[in-house]
């Protein structure tokens, strides 16, 4: 059974920087898959954050793109999440979850179908 | 970016009702459309992609359609456990983002 599990603080201080690792059990981080970020603020939808694939390509979400770094780590099987110069506006639960694309000939859907329990962060001082 | 519009923002229902979320992309992402389902303090579950594919172990009541701009998630008979904000989001471009929700309550 594969289990994603969030870690880190969980108050940071504005102007600061948030940092989440998500490891990963059950499945290797080197597989075939995108390992993805996702936060939903209080009140409000989910965002789609960032990912990264197993040889270190990453994508991320423009409006965020200038403060945030998705890294891996192969050899704890783990990744993980930097947001620099955070704010309120950042306070949210933060997920991870794994983007697979099931086997088979194109075209390719990819899907997050395994996804951590979450962990709130608040931004405050 | 490409933005995702869902509607209604919320409604309300009766148990065995027929039930349908609609979500639109402010430009063509052809078939690359998944639905979620968030339940509060839960992590959200996918139950659609490719627009129309069932997940493995999601009920066949659910079931979606669509393709390029306009998509549509339909419950066909609502149970109590499909309370829940439902979340479009397209993979079509390397941003991925969601539609708003849509807040599901049973009348």
């Amino acid at each position: 059974q594969v289990q994603l599990l969030e870690s880190g603080p969980g108050l940071v201080k504005p102007s600061g920087t948030l940092s989440l690792t998500c490891g990963v059990s059950g499945d290797s981080i080197t597989s075939n898959k995108w390992w993805t970020w996702v936060r939903q603020p209080p009140g409000k939808g989910l965002e789609w954050i960032g990912q990264i694939y197993r040889n270190g390509d990453t994508k991320y979400n423009p409006s965020l793109r200038s403060r945030v770094t998705v890294s891996i780590d192969t050899s704890k099987n783990q990744f993980s999440l930097k947001l620099t110069s955070v704010t309120a506006a950042d306070t949210a639960v933060y997920y991870c979850a794994r983007d697979e694309a099931p086997a088979g000939p194109p075209p390719t859907y990819y899907r997050m179908d395994v996804w951590g329990q979450g962990t709130t962060v608040i931004v405050s001082s | 970016d490409i933005q995702m519009s869902q509607s209604p923002s919320s409604l309300s229902a009766s148990i065995g009702d027929r039930v349908t979320i609609t979500c639109r992309a402010s430009q063509n992402v052809d078939r690359y459309l998944n639905w979620y389902q968030h339940k509060p303090g839960k992590a959200p579950k996918v139950l659609i992609y490719g627009a129309s594919t069932l997940q493995t172990g999601v009920p066949s009541r659910f079931s979606g359609s669509g393709s390029g701009t306009d998509f549509t998630l339909t419950i066909s008979t609502l149970q109590p456990d499909d309370v829940a904000t439902y979340f479009c989001q397209q993979t079509y471009r390397n941003s991925y983002t969601f539609g708003q929700g849509t807040k599901l309550e049973i009348k």
